[in-house]
Order: C-alpha cells, then sequence, then structure tokens
C-alpha cells in the first residue's frame, strides 16, 4: 500500500504559467514534507519542504500548501520555465517522538509526477 | 557543505556476477545513509538504511545487501545479479537537518 502518492504521472504546463503537483499520504504520523526535482541520469535535488506546523511554504516561485486534514500537499512554480521541465518526487518523513524513533527517520517517497514545461 | 561521492555512474553487468557499489559521504558526521533504486518508470524505493557503522535495516527482502564499514562509507552489494535488479541506484544522506541529499546515482544494467 502506497503511503504516499502522486496521481498524476505526467504534467504538461505552458512556458509562464502556473504548474501545480499534487500529492496525498495517507499515513498521519508523518509530520514533515519535502519535494524533490530530478532530471534524468541525475539524483534527485531537494527543492522545499514542509513541516505539519505550517500550512504554506515558500521559497521563490516555488510554494507548497499543505493541507493536514486531507492529507494533502501540493507544490505551485509560478511562472513555469522551460528548466523547470523534470519529474518531482513529493517525500514524507517522520521527524518527531515516536514516529522518528519508529521510523528511524526515514523518507518515503511518492511515485513521482513528469513536469513538461512547453516554450 | 555536505557532499555525496557515488561510483561507479554506470555498470553494465552480466546475469549471476557479483555487485559493489560504494557510497561515500564528507561534511558530516555519523548520518543516516540510504540505498534507493528508481526502477523504469517507477518512484524511489528504499532498499536499506544505516543510522551507524554496523547498523543495518533491509525495508525490502531482495538480492541485496548493504554495509557501512565506517562511519562515511556505505556500500551495497550483491553476490548474484538478476535481471529484476537493473535500476538507477541512490544513495542519500540525512545529516543534521532534516532533508536528505542524494548522491548522482549508479545506472545499473543486468544483461
Amino acid at each position: 500500500d502506497q503511503q504516499v502518492k502522486q496521481n498524476s504521472p505526467s504534467l504538461s504546463v505552458q512556458e509562464g504559467r502556473i504548474s501545480i503537483l499534487n500529492c496525498d499520504y495517507t499515513n498521519s504520523m508523518f509530520d514533515y514534507f519535502l519535494w524533490y526535482k530530478k532530471y534524468p541520469a541525475e539524483g534527485p535535488t531537494f527543492l522545499i519542504s514542509i513541516s505539519s506546523i505550517k500550512d504554506k511554504n515558500e521559497d521563490g516561485r516555488f510554494t507548497v500548501f499543505l493541507n493536514k486534514s486531507a492529507k494533502h500537499l501540493s507544490l505551485h512554480i509560478v511562472p513555469s520555465q522551460p528548466g523547470d521541465s523534470a519529474v518531482y518526487f513529493c517525500a514524507a518523513s517522520a521527524v518527531g517522538g515516536w514516529a522518528r524513533d519508529n521510523y528511524g527517520q526515514n523518507f518515503v517517497f511518492g511515485p513521482g509526477t513528469r513536469l513538461s514545461v512547453l516554450p | 557543505s555536505q557532499t555525496i561521492h557515488q561510483w561507479p555512474a554506470t555498470l553494465v553487468q552480466p546475469v549471476g556476477s557479483p555487485l559493489s557499489l560504494e557510497c561515500t559521504v564528507e561534511g558530516t558526521s555519523n548520518p543516516n545513509l540510504y540505498w534507493y533504486r528508481q526502477a523504469a518508470g517507477r518512484g524511489l524505493q528504499l532498499l536499506f538504511y544505516s543510522v551507524g557503522i554496523g547498523q543495518i535495516s533491509s525495508e525490502v527482502p531482495q538480492n541485496l545487501s548493504a554495509s557501512r564499514p565506517q562511519d562515511r562509507q556505505f556500500i551495497l552489494s550483491s553476490k548474484k545479479l538478476l535481471l529484476s535488479d537493473s535500476g538507477f541506484y541512490l544513495c542519500a544522506l540525512k545529516g543534521q537537518g532534516t532533508e536528505a541529499f542524494f548522491g548522482q546515482g549508479t545506472r545499473l544494467t543486468v544483461v
């Protein structure tokens, strides 16, 4: 059973428009969420994160929104650029207390969404 | 700053041959280290993680094993490769912060 889901395997967006990538999770013990960007034949690079005590975190063109009641988070890229074309992975982690001790601070990744920004 | 060295970048091995992928880290001490695999068209699957020297936890039963002989060294091995072992293998570390940092990966093709 997938604990972290990204139901859209791919997404195409026009340059300059907004890209919205979605992620859902099932485990309520997750309290820290991350987005990674991956180009072919390279390791994923960290993009942005959010703690469960917040509902929004912004870094330049990237904003992550967290809806804990819905167990849903999303990554917004505004404006989208061709260089943003990559696979985006959502990841969840349990960093505090019991969850950390039991999960060993591991990260559970979603299957990824391939974003294509068209010029 | 934390850096991860992973090699080789690409590897083609015949079925039944052994495997050894090495990962070393710099700029941090006592990190949590991870081996992930990205199979074609799939997400990142956690294979092993280690919280210290000689401490290995396996997430999924498989044909692979891992070892951590030194604080900053994490090795992924197999005695006999299977075709299904093909994939993109990633070493990652988690240091003092809450993010994981990944190496450049090894593309393994078993033929």
